[in-house]
């Protein structure tokens, strides 16, 4: 029961250029999404969010662009930087879940110098 | 800044023992979970828990785990009886209040059962 899914395992950016990294969702409940980084051996760190009733949400260099129709999501790293180079994981919540995280399956970016 | 901690990083078990798993959430924060992530596996909900009670739990949240806050301030993870398979990394967070805002995560402690 895949329901958050980034089908992009990794993804490899040359450092200063853009990032971009993808989400999907089936269960058109989720109401709120959050992308969260991850180093190995560390607790996820949260890095923005953005409610359902938004389509856009921008901290510094993080945009997260929601598209509802498509059940879609994209998390936007501008200019990439090498401490950007961690695992990133996609997570969707449902009020009436107590806002449960459904996590995604991850996408591994590295920053190329 | 406030942060979530867990302890002990790291618990080596044996099969059939006990385990404890401790955090302490961010100080004002009012709901607290448990997720594991296997090894190359997704990270799962396991439950939530809200005015000193669960508020939801999943499947993987069978009667051999419990949840607790004894003291007002830790928030912990028993399992009673581990198996192979509950070797995991272990996370607790913990969020603010009502309504859709963020769980923070604690570090996480790596359980491997031998």
């Amino acid at each position: 029961d895949q329901q958050v899914k980034q089908n992009s395992p990794s993804l490899s950016v040359q450092e200063g250029r853009i990032s971009i990294l993808n989400c999907d969702y089936t269960n058109s409940m989720f109401d709120y999404f959050l992308w969260y980084k991850k180093y190995p051996a560390e607790g996820p760190t949260f890095l923005i969010s953005i409610s359902s009733i938004k389509d856009k949400n921008e901290d510094g260099r993080f945009t997260v662009f929601l598209n509802k129709s498509a059940k879609h999501l994209s998390l936007h790293i501008v200019p990439s930087q090498p401490g950007d180079s961690a695992v990133y994981f996609c997570a969707a919540s449902v009020m009436d879940s107590n806002y449960q995280l459904i996590w995604g399956a991850g996408t591994k970016l590295i920053i190329k110098p | 800044e406030p942060e979530v901690t867990q302890t002990p990083s790291h618990q080596v078990t044996q099969m059939g023992q006990e385990v404890i798993l401790r955090c302490v959430p961010i100080s004002n924060h009012l709901y607290f979970y448990w997720y594991r992530q296997i090894l190359g596996q997704k990270v799962e909900f396991l439950v939530s828990f809200y005015n000193n009670e669960i508020s939801e739990k999943s499947e993987i949240f069978d009667d051999q785990f419990s949840v607790e806050r004894p003291d007002g301030s830790n928030f912990t993870l028993k399992i009673r009886s581990t198996k192979l398979e509950d070797s995991a990394m272990y996370f607790c967070a913990s969020r603010r209040g009502q309504g859709p805002d963020t769980q923070y995560f604690g570090p996480g402690t790596r359980l491997t059962v031998l």
